[in-house]
């Protein structure tokens, strides 16, 4: 099992230029979670989705940003116009189908994928 | 929204014990433990539902107390290994499944 796979692990992108980030989720794991970690901070919730489908976007920025996770495919993360605050770490985590018998949710992060903004 | 932990680093030496806490204001459905090394994924270590169980993996161990709504990390006979930035993340009844707060990390350093 491959685990979550994020791509690229590095990015380097000019200011106004646009970053897409990709995500493929264990095998088996049908959500897909997106979280942003900046330097020496937390993770920061962005966006949750299922199969074609956002289900929570509380956390990501009204302008710029979007989310998608298509039927077929990784999901992608894509910044337009990226500016230097969007430098971060972003992070995706899936999890499975069902929940656990307990009544949890686990989650699985992915390595990340760095972007910088000159 | 977000957790708070404390303390916000520790040193130990191999074979040392240490606390890790993790307090919220909301109600929480469960609370989530992650370890991160530096430029690697956060690796899971353990979840913990209200009902104020305690949970271990190795000799981590974890508990929640839900009237305080604060879960606490144990680190005990630290070995290298457990270096790195340990993340509380907490989850509220009323919100998504996997949409966690984390709080802003406790970075642990064992020396030899």
């Amino acid at each position: 099992n491959a685990g979550v796979m994020q791509n690229p692990r590095h990015l380097v992108r000019r200011r106004g230029q646009e970053a897409r980030l990709r995500c493929s989720p264990m095998k088996g794991h049908s959500h897909v979670y997106w979280y942003r970690q900046l330097p020496e901070e937390g993770l920061k919730f962005m966006v949750y989705l299922q199969k074609e489908n956002i289900i929570d976007e509380s956390g990501m920025p009204k302008e710029r940003f979007s989310a998608e996770f298509p039927k077929e495919g990784p999901s992608i993360l894509r910044i337009q116009q990226v500016v230097r605050g969007d430098s971060a770490a972003y992070f995706c985590a899936s999890s499975p189908n069902t929940i656990l018998s307990s009544g949890a949710n686990v989650l699985t992060f992915g390595a990340g994928s760095r972007l910088t903004v000159l | 929204q977000q957790p708070v932990q404390s303390p916000q680093a520790v040193i130990l030496r191999e074979g040392e014990d240490a606390v890790i806490n993790c307090s919220s204001s909301k109600a929480l459905y469960s609370v989530h433990w992650y370890r991160q090394k530096h430029g690697e994924a956060p690796v899971f270590l353990m979840i913990l539902l209200k009902g104020g169980e305690q949970k271990g993996h190795e000799k981590i161990s974890a508990s929640f107390n839900e009237k305080k709504q604060q879960s606490s990390l144990y680190l005990t006979a630290s070995q290298l290994s457990y270096s790195g930035t340990y993340f509380c993340g907490t989850e509220r009844a009323t919100d998504s499944w996997g949409k966690l707060q984390f709080g802003a990390g406790t970075q642990v350093v064992v020396t030899p």
